[in-house]
């Protein structure tokens, strides 16, 4: 069974501090992405990987950035937190090679509240 | 602008009987329509992945349909059971694109 795990389940931090989320996959997976998901909207994607060291914007990435040093763990970075970045943050991973339609695994999600 | 949107926003329904989502997309080009379950407090699970020339794919209770000339698609719960209680996505995904554009999704609550 593919795992998909986040660091943390429930976050809580201050305005302006520098948040770390950490995501891991124990399947080898090229692909890894990050999302947050808000009340009455769909998965919005911040940041997604292709490999190690490569990273692309996704729709939302303003005021977020992302770290990938090795191929099973995938980082999201606060800069300087702020209340609006209150939100549910969902990992996944996909694996894309010799696969036409990759299935996307998703941690359990980390709950970030900004106070 | 690629976009789903998913009817109703929410439901109620007892124990043991069936109910329908809709999904509408405008998602161009299209690849593949997914259905996903999320418990509360948790990452979503995929139910069904169907092409555009698939018609309907079955998961146990649950079954979807895809109409890609229309672009909508339906889940199907057959004999609710409390643990359908869930919020169900619906997702497109753009051809030879790993992005994929989600619904907000419908809560389901299954009552005894």
């Amino acid at each position: 069974d593919v795992k998909v795990t986040q660091s943390s389940r429930y976050l809580v931090k201050r305005t302006g501090e520098k948040v770390f989320l950490e995501c891991v996959q124990d399947m080898d997976h090229e692909n890894m992405f990050w999302y947050r998901q808000d009340p009455g909207l769909g998965l919005r994607l911040i940041y997604f990987s292709y490999d190690v060291k490569m990273k692309e914007k996704g729709d939302i990435p303003e005021g977020y950035s992302v770290s990938r040093e090795k191929k099973e763990r995938f980082s999201l970075i606060l800069e300087s937190a702020s209340t609006n970045q209150t939100s549910m943050y969902l990992c996944a991973s996909t694996d894309g090679q010799g696969t036409s339609y990759p299935e996307q695994y998703f941690g359990p999600g980390t709950r970030l509240t900004v106070t | 602008k690629n976009q789903v949107e998913q009817s109703p926003q929410s439901l109620i329904i007892l124990e043991g009987k069936n109910c329908t989502l809709q999904c509408n997309y405008t998602v161009s080009p299209f690849s593949n329509l997914r259905w996903y379950k999320q418990d509360t407090g948790r990452g979503p699970v995929s139910l069904t992945i169907m092409t555009f020339s698939e018609n309907t794919k079955s998961n146990g209770r649950y079954t979807a349909t895809l109409d890609a000339d229309t672009k909508q698609s339906s889940l199907h719960i057959t004999a609710s059971q409390l643990s359908d209680s869930a919020s169900y996505i619906c997702v497109a995904e753009v051809s030879n694109d790993y992005k994929l554009s989600f619904g907000a999704g419908t809560t389901v609550t299954v009552r005894a």
